[in-house]
């Protein structure tokens, strides 16, 4: 059974641009939740979307969006790309939004210039 | 203060010894407790799953936790040098906020020969 895939893995970006992340879920699961995970900040939730629509949302700026497609893979926008937004981004996708038990995929690494 | 406080570590045990890794927390709505380990360059891998206070035990290792002190611990018995890597753990609360999970900052295990 194929687990969480993220695209790209790596990505290296300049101050000012806009990144799209992808995910997709395991198969069979329906929530995707995307988290920020830095050296001083650790893991931060940044959204989750289950259905096609956007269910939580964490304390980040508007410069990060999201959404959820019909076949429940997901993409991540970061625009206007600020230094500050270098980091692992990582997606969780669990059975359904009540369901507690996320499985993370390897995640993409983001580095602004 | 952070919700979620974890000793970030370093660890570092002889092989065969029973590693225990703790952490607090400080809002009494958390009612699913995760820990995960998590190798270098890689995402965060589930180990444990538990809710509300109670034990659970999955091959060498054992989850606890005490609700009324705000405590969860992971024991490892008989500690491999596989075992190596940062152990997180994570919480969320009741129904419509199940998937937020929030972490603590993680624990830097070293399992030496």
């Amino acid at each position: 059974k194929a687990g969480v895939t993220q695209t790209p893995r790596y990505l290296i970006k300049t101050r000012g641009q806009q990144v799209t992340l992808s995910c997709s879920p395991i198969s069979g699961h329906r929530s995707v939740s995307w988290y920020q995970q830095t050296p001083g900040q650790g893991l931060q939730f940044l959204f989750e979307y289950f259905s096609e629509t956007q269910r939580n949302k964490g304390n980040f700026p508007g410069r990060f969006s999201g959404r959820q497609f019909s076949n429940s893979r997901s993409e991540m926008n970061v625009s206007t790309l600020e230094l500050g937004d270098s980091a692992l981004y990582l997606c969780a996708s669990s059975l359904t939004s009540q369901n507690t038990e996320a499985f993370f995929g390897q995640g993409t690494r983001l580095t602004v210039v | 203060q952070k919700e979620v406080e974890q000793d970030p570590g370093p660890l570092s045990v002889p092989e065969g010894a029973i590693v225990s890794l703790n952490c607090t927390y400080s809002n009494s709505a958390f009612q699913y407790f995760m820990w995960y380990r998590q190798y270098s360059r890689k995402g965060p891998e589930l180990l444990m799953y538990t809710y509300s206070s109670g034990n659970k035990e999955d091959g060498r290792f054992t989850a606890q936790v005490d609700k009324s002190s705000k405590y969860i611990s992971l024991f490892i018995r008989d500690s491999q040098p596989s075992d190596s890597a940062t152990y997180l753990c994570a919480m969320s609360g009741p129904t419509g906020t199940a998937s937020k999970l929030t972490f603590g900052t993680g624990t830097r295990l070293q399992v030496t020969l």
